[in-house]
């Protein structure tokens, strides 16, 4: 079935660092790649998305590749600050998945000023 | 816009009692999901409905039954609550596969 990795948290930054967080995923047709981000209390919100292999996912200064040939989908921003600080998701939606959304594990970043 | 609205936010019940959470979007979405997060494991869906009148089961479907009579609602129900059961609960909806999901702002359920 399908499945989704990411790195596991926390992961602590200062403010302006380059960040980094690995996602991995396992499909059998070709899904879509997204990350969501949920701050404190809240629920999650779609941050960007891929729809098809080398496609770039980008909002807010955060960027992903969607990586077929190695099953990836990284989230990177240049220069991280103390409002990036939140749980980070990465998820796949595949018709042959019987139209579900996988999610990962969850990644939290903290950003220290 | 509304959106996504969940009801109650909060609520604790007892071993054996029974509860149901309603999920309510006004966005004209076929698809719904209902998702626990708990800590650690990240969001495990628990059923989900491609369209009015359809469910299915998701990665933990037991212990839990739902069901979609009208488009815009979605409810999920715990016949008998285990202490296994707290979680934080979230529904969402979407338009269509590559869509993005809108989520709710999620109901904390603790059962002792």
């Amino acid at each position: 079935g399908n499945s989704v990795t990411q790195m596991e948290g926390p992961v602590t930054l200062s403010e302006e660092a380059f960040l980094t967080i690995n996602c991995t995923y396992t499909a059998t047709g070709y899904p879509s790649l997204f990350w969501y981000v949920q701050y404190p209390g809240e629920g999650l919100q779609l941050l960007l998305k891929a729809t098809k292999a080398d496609d770039k996912g980008s909002n807010k200064g955060f960027e992903a590749t969607y990586r077929k040939e190695t099953t990836s989908f990284h989230l990177e921003k240049g220069s991280v600050q103390v409002s990036d600080s939140a749980v980070y998701f990465c998820a796949l939606s595949d018709r042959t998945g019987g139209f579900k959304t996988i999610f990962g594990a969850g990644t939290r970043l903290f950003v220290k000023a | 816009n509304a959106g996504v609205t969940q009801t109650p936010k909060f609520r604790v019940l007892k071993t054996g009692q029974s509860m149901t959470l309603l999920c309510a979007q006004d966005m004209n979405h076929e698809y719904m999901y209902w998702y626990r997060q708990d800590p650690g494991m990240g969001l495990r869906l628990i059923h989900y409905s491609v369209g009015e009148g359809t469910t299915a089961k998701g990665e933990v479907p037991d212990g839990y039954n739902v069901s979609r009579l009208k488009k815009q609602n979605f409810l999920l129900g715990l016949e008998s609550a285990a202490p296994s059961q707290t979680s934080v609960y979230f529904c969402a909806s979407r338009k269509g596969l590559i869509e993005k999901l809108f989520f709710g702002s999620g109901t904390q359920l603790s059962v002792l």
